[in-house]
């Protein structure tokens, strides 16, 4: 079955520590993207890639890193410099046309220990 | 500035009745698409039902309905016949397709809606 993939489903992050959060897709979407939701809130893009090798900037992105190396992979960096990690992280994949949805996984809720 | 606005933080439904889940949106772009997600407890997002801004007809998909009144920026859920199942989180989004990030959506706070037997 094609899908999205986050892994893993918890986390847990110690003061200084960087911890990688896993993002596959098998859909062959072009684009892929990371958000952050906090309680009681919407989603915020935090960073977005509509090609191999190359992202671009949500609107949060400081504390973050991604990378793009491969189509079907887009793996999100949680930095010692993001002060306020804890949040639940969902990411998505879309075809790169307009009217196409967004695809999510079943996201990662990560905790300050 | 884009913006989605879901005045209704939570809203109670009774079985098999009809509900409407409000939703407006603010963009200066004429190009533009609505999408409708349902998030249950368990957290993945679910799309729902797609709107763009030149379909002259109102989406419909199953049991979900879109009333999309252009004028007043205004794009409401109508979920038909709700089931026990239909209780969960439902986020309106936008995206703007004349702008430099056409695949960006923007996320309003959503509705909880509760469906009670």
């Amino acid at each position: 079955d094609g899908g999205i993939t986050q892994s893993p489903k918890y986390l847990f992050r110690k003061e200084g520590q960087n911890v990688t959060l896993s993002c596959e897709q098998n859909l062959n979407h072009d684009a892929m993207y990371w958000y952050r939701q906090d309680p009681g809130q919407g989603l915020r893009l935090i960073y977005y890639s509509q090609i191999v090798n190359d992202f671009q900037k949500g609107d949060i992105a400081e504390g973050y890193s991604v990378s793009r190396e491969k189509k079907e992979s887009f793996p999100l960096t949680v930095t010692s410099a993001q002060k306020n990690p804890t949040a639940f992280y969902l990411c998505a994949s879309s075809w790169d046309r307009g009217s196409q949805p967004q695809h999510f996984g079943d996201g990662t809720r990560l905790s300050i220990l | 500035a884009q913006k989605i606005t879901q005045t209704q933080p939570g809203m109670f439904v009774q079985e098999k009745e009809a509900v409407t889940l409000d939703c407006t949106y603010d963009t200066s772009d004429q190009s533009y698409g609505l999408f409708w997600y349902k998030q249950p407890s368990s957290g993945e997002m679910i799309f729902l039902i797609y709107q763009g801004s030149y379909d002259e007809q109102n989406a419909t998909e199953g049991r979900y309905s879109l009333n999309f009144q252009k004028a007043r920026k205004s794009a409401n859920l109508v979920i038909s016949a709700s089931q026990l199942g239909d209780s969960a989180m439902y986020f309106c989004a936008m995206r703007e397709y004349t702008s430099g990030a056409t695949n960006k959506l923007i996320f309003g706070t959503g509705t909880l809606l509760a469906v009670q037997p």
